[in-house]
């Protein structure tokens, strides 16, 4: 396993459309999280699984967006009618169980036009 | 509720002179705290981790930060930078207590100067 897989690694959409992004975690990894970053700032937590469970969700997820992991491995975040201020990096990360930091993958970057 | 700051959101160095980028956080627990770095299109790495063992932690790159709790700090530092060294570095904070999602600072651009 190389490590935390993201694609595509660029999107490029029109305002309106909506968008599909996959995470693929490290395989031991039972923890997978959705932050978002956008220019000049720190990454912001949107979502964390464990397992195939949804178990916390950031106010800044609105309605136009949905998280899932279905069988407790890849995931995927989806953005409805897209926006131009969705227009970020959008970073997946996974963990095993405790507080020893996350692996973070090279991250979507999002354009919407 | 947990949060971080970073006190300089740009920082440049000679090649070859110490590095201290300064991070304090704010915690109603005892906070696990990570310092990662991102180069310019690459993803987050982690460069270091205090989880209530030694204060004095040791990273990659010839990095280090001392977790001071009497200051709630946990400045990073290197002895001699290299240019290699230049990207964004992020103070983050994680308590259990409020779920699992680290709580990042606004990050630091470290630059290096030939």
């Amino acid at each position: 396993d190389t490590g935390v897989s993201q694609d595509p690694r660029h999107k490029i959409t029109k305002r309106g459309q909506n968008v599909t992004f996959r995470c693929d975690p490290i395989s031991e990894h039972n923890r997978l999280y959705w932050y978002r970053q956008t220019l000049g700032q720190g990454p912001e937590f949107l979502t964390y699984f464990q397992n195939e469970a949804q178990l916390e969700k950031s106010r800044l997820l609105s309605d136009r967006f949905s998280a899932e992991r279905p069988k407790g491995s890849f995931s995927t975040l989806e953005i409805q009618r897209t926006e131009q201020g969705d227009s970020a990096m959008y970073l997946c990360a996974s963990s095993p169980e405790g507080v020893g930091g996350y692996t973070f993958g090279s991250g979507t970057r999002l354009t919407v036009v | 509720a947990q949060s971080v700051t970073q006190l300089d959101s740009h920082v440049s160095v000679s090649e070859g002179t110490p590095v201290l980028l300064r991070c304090n956080y704010s915690s109603s627990y005892s906070p696990s705290l990570f310092w990662y770095v991102q180069h310019p299109n690459k993803g987050l790495q982690l460069l270091l981790k205090y989880t209530s063992a030694a204060t004095l932690v040791k990273g990659i790159n010839g990095f280090e930060a001392e977790f001071k709790k009497s200051e709630t700090s946990f400045h990073l530092t290197k002895p001699s930078a290299h240019m290699s060294d230049a990207a964004e570095y992020f103070c983050v904070v994680s308590e259990e207590s409020y779920g699992q999602n680290f709580v990042f600072g606004p990050g630091t651009r470290l630059s290096v100067l030939p």
